[in-house]
């Protein structure tokens, strides 16, 4: 079965400094997602990443894909207290399979 | 656009009763829709996949004749928790796909499963 594999599993960051989220999956797969989820709360979509190279950026958050190296990365920029979230990755192989979650916490 | 509701948001029951859980795609049409389950502190977990008018598929070690899922029209699926204990206290969330855009699937806001 297909395993994905995010590191760290928590961040506890200052803002304004960046810091990168990575997510490892073990089969190949064209289809990578990221995901944000507030406490209580469920997944809002931050990125679709189709192909191999693709790179997205939304604000102080980019994602980027390697399907070579299965993997894929979230990296954020001057981190502000408003991304305080858990994020996910999930890879799509017949089915969703997500990763276990990186809880971020951006100090003032 | 693309907007996917559940209800109820919470609910609370006592153990050994049935819960229903019904999941609306409001402004599309969903060709196939995915339970979740997740518990605190940790990741979501598909349950099972619904495709309208169809007999939804349930992952290994998901209970069929307790969580009975039906997927009645294009825009609604539902997810019964039959004679529920306290153990399937949970986030449960559906969600899903949009037909022609099959790469994207939206998600509900959840509905927080509590079992006395």
């Amino acid at each position: 079965e297909l395993k994905v594999e995010q590191n760290p599993l928590f961040l506890s960051m200052q803002e304004g400094k960046n810091y990168t989220i990575y997510c490892n999956y073990s089969t190949t797969s064209d289809r990578l997602y990221w995901y944000r989820q507030d406490p209580g709360k469920s997944l809002e979509s931050l990125f679709v990443l189709l192909s191999n190279g693709a790179v997205k950026q939304e604000g102080r958050l980019m994602a980027s894909l390697d399907t070579k190296a299965r993997l894929s990365t979230l990296h954020i920029t001057a981190a502000v207290h408003d991304l305080s979230a858990t994020y996910f990755c999930a890879v799509e192989f017949n089915k969703f399979y997500f990763g276990s979650g990186t809880k971020l916490n951006v100090k003032p | 656009g693309a907007v996917v509701s559940q209800h109820p948001s919470w609910v609370i029951c006592k153990s050994g009763t049935s819960v229903k859980i019904e999941c609306r795609s409001l402004d599309f049409q969903a060709t196939t829709m995915f339970w979740y389950r997740q518990f605190p502190k940790q990741s979501l977990m598909l349950m099972a996949t619904s495709n309208e008018g169809s007999k939804a598929t349930y992952e290994q070690g998901v209970e069929k004749d307790k969580f009975l899922i039906n997927h009645a029209s294009l825009t609604l699926s539902t997810l019964t928790v039959t004679s529920a204990h306290p153990e399937d206290s949970s986030f449960y969330i559906c969600s899903a796909r949009v037909r022609h855009r099959s790469y994207e699937q939206y998600f509900g806001p959840g509905t927080r499963l509590t079992v006395t």
